[in-house]
């Protein structure tokens, strides 16, 4: 149980488009996601939480515009970089609550953003 | 607000040896969770164990467990009969008692088994 999927695992894109991954609890509900960025060999840094049919809040710093969120289901977050450049090329993980009480983070497979 | 410090950057063990990882938090919270997650070179982060401040008893998971301090405020994961698999990056997280609390993470330690 507690699976979360994350998709695409992988993307290359031209600078200025913009993506799309998503993030799906699948055998669980989630009212709450969490998306992170990690560098290599770094710890994650938290960007932003997803709350089911409200908006993300932001961590100081990251551009909500640049980094749109939508949680628009009990299963399904989704992270949009809008016209990427180069800087934003990382390993995006994102994560959904669960456990008894909700006090866990059951995390997705990640998924490399590769900006050309 | 809360820090999480995890001071061995990189740790090795001989495979089916004994090894500690150290973790120290700062927080004022009396009630929290802390986690010790699992990061191997695949970079999915995997729960290995949890525990609830306001239990006394250490966890345990087969070959994980914690030694939890809480006057100490020290969370430190054993790993017992290492194996190669356990070769990842060890993070440590705490968490405030509340609902829609993010988790503050340690820097990481890596660990290596060596054959």
């Amino acid at each position: 149980g507690a699976v979360v999927s994350q998709h695409p695992s992988w993307v290359i894109c031209k600078s200025g488009t913009s993506v799309k991954i998503e993030c799906r609890s699948l055998d669980f509900q989630a009212t709450t996601m969490f998306w992170y960025r990690q560098f290599p060999k770094q710890s994650l840094m938290l960007m932003a939480t997803s709350n089911e049919g409200s908006k993300a809040t932001y961590e100081q710093g990251v551009e909500k515009d640049k980094f749109l969120i939508n949680h628009a289901s009990l299963t399904l977050s989704t992270l949009t970089v809008t016209s990427a450049h180069p800087e934003d090329s990382s390993f995006y993980i994102c994560s959904a609550r669960g456990g008894r009480t909700g006090e866990t983070q059951y995390f997705g497979p990640g998924t490399r953003l590769l900006v050309l | 607000a809360q820090t999480v410090t995890q001071s061995q950057p990189e740790m090795s063990v001989q495979e089916a040896e004994t090894v500690t990882l150290s973790c120290t938090y700062d927080t004022s919270e009396s009630n929290y969770y802390l986690f010790w997650y699992k990061q191997p070179p695949s970079r999915q982060m995997i729960l290995v164990i949890r525990q609830e401040a306001y239990k006394q008893q250490n966890a345990t998971e087969n070959r994980f467990s914690v030694n939890f301090q809480k006057a100490a405020k020290s969370f430190s994961l054993k790993i017992s009969d290492s194996q190669l698999g356990d070769t990842a990056m060890y993070f440590c997280a705490f968490m405030k008692q509340l609902i829609g609390n993010q988790f503050y993470f340690g820097t990481g330690t890596s660990l290596t088994v060596i054959p």
